[in-house]
């Protein structure tokens, strides 16, 4: 079946480093890839997509890159600030459909 | 506008009761998504409901779990017969009618099974 797998599980930097999170996924038919975060005891947010048809995007400080052959996307987060520091899930949708399997997750610290 | 809202927020109940949570979509989304969050873990898909189509049940863990959507609107999920491993935070989201729009989630119900 559909399987995203997520690593690390925890990451913790410095203030002002760069943080990146790694996921693979196991359906070749996947062809959306949101990021989401959540904050402790909130909802998750979306915080950046991408489409398999791109193998990069970026959004200020976060971007996220594609590379549909090894099926496998990376959340990258230049200059991190305390406030960056939550959850962060990767997830996959199917193409055609809107079954969207996630990550175990990432607790990323970001120490002042 | 208003967001994604769900009821209750926490729910406390016995091993072996039925227990009905309710996710109120944004006005105009088509797609509804019902997740598992057990703690510190990630979102488990349980089912989701995309305008007039049949809904994927393909995530619900068991035969006790039952979703339904009246009026393309609003959604309940039952959970009967509840044992303590269904302890764990139940979450919606919606999204408009495409595939790739993003998910909008609600604050979720928290459940604790006796």
């Amino acid at each position: 079946g559909e399987n995203v797998e997520q690593h690390p599980s925890t990451l913790s930097v410095q203030e002002g480093d760069s943080a990146v999170i790694k996921c693979t996924y196991s359906d070749s038919a996947s062809n959306y890839f949101p990021w989401y975060k959540q904050e402790l005891g909130k909802r998750p947010q979306l915080i950046i997509d991408i489409r398999s048809n791109v193998g990069e995007k970026k959004d200020q400080r976060i971007a996220v890159t594609l590379n549909k052959t090894a099926k496998h996307f990376s959340l990258h987060i230049t200059e991190t600030q305390p406030e960056d520091s939550a959850v962060y899930f990767c997830a996959a949708t199917l193409t055609g459909g809107f079954k969207t399997i996630f990550g175990a997750g990432t607790r990323l610290f970001v120490k002042a | 506008g208003a967001g994604v809202s769900q009821s209750p927020s926490n729910k406390v109940t016995e091993k072996g009761k039925d227990v009905e949570l309710r996710c109120d979509p944004i006005s105009g989304h088509t797609a509804l998504y019902w997740y598992r969050q057990s703690l510190g873990q990630g979102l488990e898909f349980l089912i989701y409901f995309q305008g007039n189509s049949a809904p994927d049940k393909s995530g619900l863990p068991s035969d006790r779990f039952s979703a339904e959507r009246t009026g393309g609107s609003v959604s309940t999920l039952t959970i009967q017969r509840t044992q303590q491993e269904d302890s764990a935070v139940y979450l919606c989201a919606s999204s408009k009618g495409g595939s790739q729009e993003t998910q909008y989630f609600g604050p979720g119900t928290r459940l604790l099974v006796l």
